[in-house]
């Protein structure tokens, strides 16, 4: 069984920095099927990046993803006020399962 | 506009089965581009996959949900159901039903999610 774990657990910041948000794989990942999203207080989680650095449709540049191997990152540029929030990475594994991170919170600093 | 409902209890009892359904619009259930899944979220488990089904009603399952679990595709082929047998207050959590692109195996669309409570 794949675990994904991510770093930080929080992430103190202010609007306008750059954030990087880290999630290691127990086992190499396969990169086509690594994904990101963004959970905030009430919501159901929405995908932001998929096949480790593709764009889910509406979402804006300033969001990117990269990685390969065990360890792949998730990077927004320039924070905006809605980025504060709960990340979490996802992967799907070989063995037809379905694994997400426990979780990066982006807090205001 | 693709949209996704959970409907069912926000209560149960332990040692009996949970129902839920999601009903699904605005996406056909019988396209070959997407499954249809379930995920629950808890304070102490964080997202969980439950299970998935594709058109072809073929069903995939976290192992260790497994032994509890149903999914299955409703005749009108716009919904489809999970049933979790043995509910016990570790299965109180957020249900939601999400759709998996097949491709690139993520879950593009959510339900809102709906909180299933197991209390006596």
């Amino acid at each position: 069984e794949i675990v994904l774990t991510q770093s930080p657990g929080t992430l103190s910041l202010s609007p306008g920095e750059r954030a990087t948000l880290s999630c290691r794989g127990s086992q190499s990942l396969s990169s086509s099927y690594l994904a990101w999203y963004r959970q905030t207080p009430g919501q159901a989680p929405r995908l932001l990046i998929y096949g480790t650095s593709t764009r889910a449709t509406g979402i804006p540049d300033r969001f990117s993803g990269s990685g390969s191997g065990t360890d792949f990152t998730l990077t927004i540029s320039r924070l905006e006020p809605e980025d504060f929030a709960v990340y979490y990475c996802q992967h799907y594994g070989s063995s037809l399962r379905y694994t997400f991170g426990q979780g990066t919170k982006l807090e205001i600093k | 506009q693709v949209q996704l409902q959970e409907s069912g209890p926000g209560l149960v009892k332990p040692s009996e089965t949970l129902s839920l359904t999601c009903t699904v619009s605005g996406a056909s259930i019988d396209s070959n581009t997407f499954y249809w899944a379930w995920i629950r979220q808890s304070p102490e488990k964080g997202l969980e996959w439950i299970a998935t089904i594709n058109y072809n009603g073929e069903t995939y399952f976290n192992p260790s949900l497994k032994s509890r679990v149903t999914i299955s595709l409703d005749a009108s082929r716009t919904r489809y159901s999970l049933k979790l047998r043995s509910m016990a207050a570790a299965d109180t959590a957020v249900y939601y039903c999400a759709r998996d692109r097949v491709r690139w195996r993520h879950f593009d669309h959510w339900g809102q999610g709906t909180l299933v409570t197991v209390s006596s």
